[in-house]
This record gives structure tokens, C-alpha cells and sequence, in this order.
């Protein structure tokens, strides 16, 4: 069955150190997003591409990017983690028909210290 | 701004139904309602949408007023594992972002 995954599931990082959180999904989707999800903010959309080599900035992008090199996935990066940036994490894919459904991943918690 | 607005905790009990309002007073004609649910500690789960008219899955029942400026998410028999926050959004047809409110924490009891 097609799937979405997210690795790893569990971080713990040091402020100033680079991360990458990978996403991955097999529905073959154009649409990847990535959220942040943090108590009292709900979910916020960080980073989102339509397709290979097309990334677009969200509500709170900074202090990430994104590359879409293929269609499976969309990693994530925080350049230089900061505590702000202790999150869940979701990654979605959507197949961008009219329906537009979401499928979201199971979540990574990166926690900054 | 918020397009939605639900309540912050509801109860059922059950093997009851759940009914989940919403209200989009400012909704205009291209865009779409949306349900999701979010159960605890895992990825928001897609249950259902509409534009206009009243639609049934084989998960719940959305129906939509007819000035569309509101609806009612029904889960008709809910069960225990149906404990999660639910979200209501307003999407404009086209586009594919969707922006996430603080939805309703419904709480199935025994």
C-alpha cells in the first residue's frame, strides 16, 4: 500500500547544529507540505512544493528550507536549530486533483536544546 | 484571520452521535469545506468535504446550510477511538494549502 514516512520519528539535537527530517511518500503525489505543530498554534505550514524543483515559503518558514530533487520526497532542514524550533513535525503529500486531499505522516518531535 | 470558528471541547457518549459545528459566515462560492481529525499523537486524518451539498463516507456525514455559511460534521455512532481533535477548514477550489484552526476536542466516553 502507498505510504507516507517520516524519519527519523525521534530527535534530539543542540542549538546551532544542522538538521534535515526526511519525508518520503509512495502515492507518487506533486504536493508535499510540511507543518509544524505546537501547543496553543495548532498547525502551522512551514514549506510546500507543487512539484520537482518547485518549493514555495509558508506562514513560518524562517529558519528552514526545502528541495525537491524527485517526486517521493521533500527533506526538510533547519539551517542552525534554535529552541524555537522544538516541534512535531508533520510532512503531507496530495495528488493536486480537484479533491485535494492531504495525507499526512506520522510525525517527527525534534526536540532543541 | 480565522475563516472558521468551533467550539473548543465537546463530549459524546458512546454509541451516540457526535455532531461537530462549524461556522464559515464569510465562506465565498469557490471554496470548499473540509474535515479532518487529529487523534492523539499522530497525523491529522482527512474525513470529509463538501461545497454545497450534503455529503455521507463510510466515515461520518457533513452537511452543509444552505447559505453554506455554516455545517455539522456527524459521526453517528461514535466509539472510544473517535476521541480527537477535529478540525474544520474552508479551502478556496485551486489551491492546495490548508491552513489548520484549533478545531474542537471531542471526547468519546463510555
Amino acid at each position: 500500500d502507498a505510504e507516507i514516512t517520516q524519519s527519523p520519528r525521534h530527535k534530539i539535537t543542540e542549538t546551532g547544529r544542522q538538521v534535515t527530517l526526511a519525508c518520503h511518500q509512495t502515492w507518487n503525489h506533486n504536493n508535499m507540505f510540511w507543518y509544524r505543530q505546537d501547543l496553543g498554534h495548532g498547525l502551522r505550514l512551514i514549506h510546500y512544493s507543487y512539484g520537482v524543483q518547485d518549493t514555495n515559503k509558508g506562514e513560518v518558514s524562517d529558519g528552514y528550507s526545502v528541495s525537491r530533487s524527485n517526486t517521493e520526497d521533500l527533506p526538510l532542514t533547519l539551517e542552525s536549530a534554535a529552541s524555537s524550533q522544538t516541534s512535531v513535525y508533520f510532512c503531507a503529500s496530495s495528488s493536486g486533483t480537484s479533491k485535494e486531499t492531504q495525507y499526512f505522516g506520522p510525525g517527527t518531535r525534534l526536540l532543541v536544546l | 484571520d480565522a475563516k472558521t470558528t468551533q467550539p473548543t471541547s465537546m463530549d459524546c457518549a458512546e454509541g451516540r452521535a457526535a455532531n461537530l459545528p462549524c461556522n464559515h459566515s464569510t465562506i465565498s462560492g469557490n471554496e470548499y469545506v473540509y474535515w479532518y481529525r487529529q487523534i492523539h499523537s499522530q497525523g491529522p486524518q482527512y474525513i470529509i468535504h463538501g461545497l454545497k451539498n450534503n455529503e455521507t463516507n463510510e466515515m461520518a456525514s457533513l452537511i452543509i446550510t444552505e447559505d453554506r455559511k455554516s455545517s455539522t460534521l456527524i459521526l453517528p455512532h461514535a466509539t472510544l477511538r473517535d476521541t480527537a481533535v477535529y478540525y474544520c477548514i474552508v479551502r478556496e477550489r485551486g489551491y492546495s494549502t490548508l491552513t489548520f484552526g484549533k478545531g474542537t476536542m471531542l471526547l468519546v466516553s463510555p
